[in-house]
């Protein structure tokens, strides 16, 4: 994938994680914002951040994104076990002339 | 309430053909960006295509000439005919409405809803 992400994760009940997301200078290098899905066992993939940074309506302030440079993260804080899942950033790239996606991630709470 | 329905996935031999139909309701495809996303079993997402509400239209390079995605305003539903497939067009389709924002000069795009998906086979 042209973004890369850790392959796992993982962590307690309650504890913090974050989920990197590392691109290069034609994606979000360039200044392309980044945006992180959530995919539940089963389902289909739900938007959790928007432009780096914003929730949809629904979505816990539990997750939050940030972006610096070539890369980005996520973080979850209070983790539960509903958030159990894999978590894809994307972005656009503009040597590909299309939208991208890192490889996910798959979140496992212990 | 938004909502996106896909059909038309199953199981097809390499070399043939395949129309996949999104049915969408909640809001109106001609008024807004849609693309096909995909994602082959056990694997990441993989961005297919796009359509602008004008119409221009975007492909992936590793379905460019193969595939191709249209609409249709009266019935309010998307499309993906795809033509010539391999065993690694074998996946999951997903409908999925587009948001885009920014200029001309960097047009940014984000999912903002997805459907279930639809899954199709090539195999021999």
């Amino acid at each position: 994938s042209v973004l890369t992400q850790p392959p796992s994760v993982s962590g307690a009940p309650g504890q913090r994680v974050t989920i990197s997301c590392t691109g290069s200078t034609s994606n979000i290098g360039a200044g392309y914002d980044v945006h992180w899905y959530q995919q539940l066992p089963g389902t289909a993939p739900q938007l959790l951040i928007y432009t780096n940074r914003n929730r949809p309506s629904g979505v816990p302030d539990r997750f939050s994104g940030s972006k610096s440079g070539t890369s980005a993260s996520l973080a979850i804080t209070g983790l539960q076990a509903e958030d159990e899942a894999d978590y894809y950033c994307q972005s656009y790239d503009t040597s590909l002339r299309g939208s991208i996606f890192g490889g996910g991630t798959k979140l496992t709470v212990l | 309430e938004v909502q996106l329905v896909e059909t038309g996935g199953g199981l097809i031999h390499p070399g043939g053909s395949l129309r996949l139909s999104c049915a969408a309701s909640g809001f109106a495809v001609s008024n807004n960006f849609m693309s096909w996303v995909r994602q082959a079993p056990g694997k990441g997402l993989e961005w297919v295509s796009l359509i602008y509400s004008g119409g221009s239209t975007y492909y992936a390079d590793s379905v460019k000439g193969r595939f191709s995605i249209s609409r249709d305003n009266s019935e309010n539903t998307l499309y993906l005919q795809m033509n010539i497939l391999r065993a690694e067009d074998t996946a999951v389709y997903f409908c999925a409405r587009v948001k885009e924002y920014g200029t001309i000069y960097h047009r940014e795009f984000y999912f903002d809803y997805w459907g279930h998906g639809t899954l199709v086979t090539v195999s021999s």
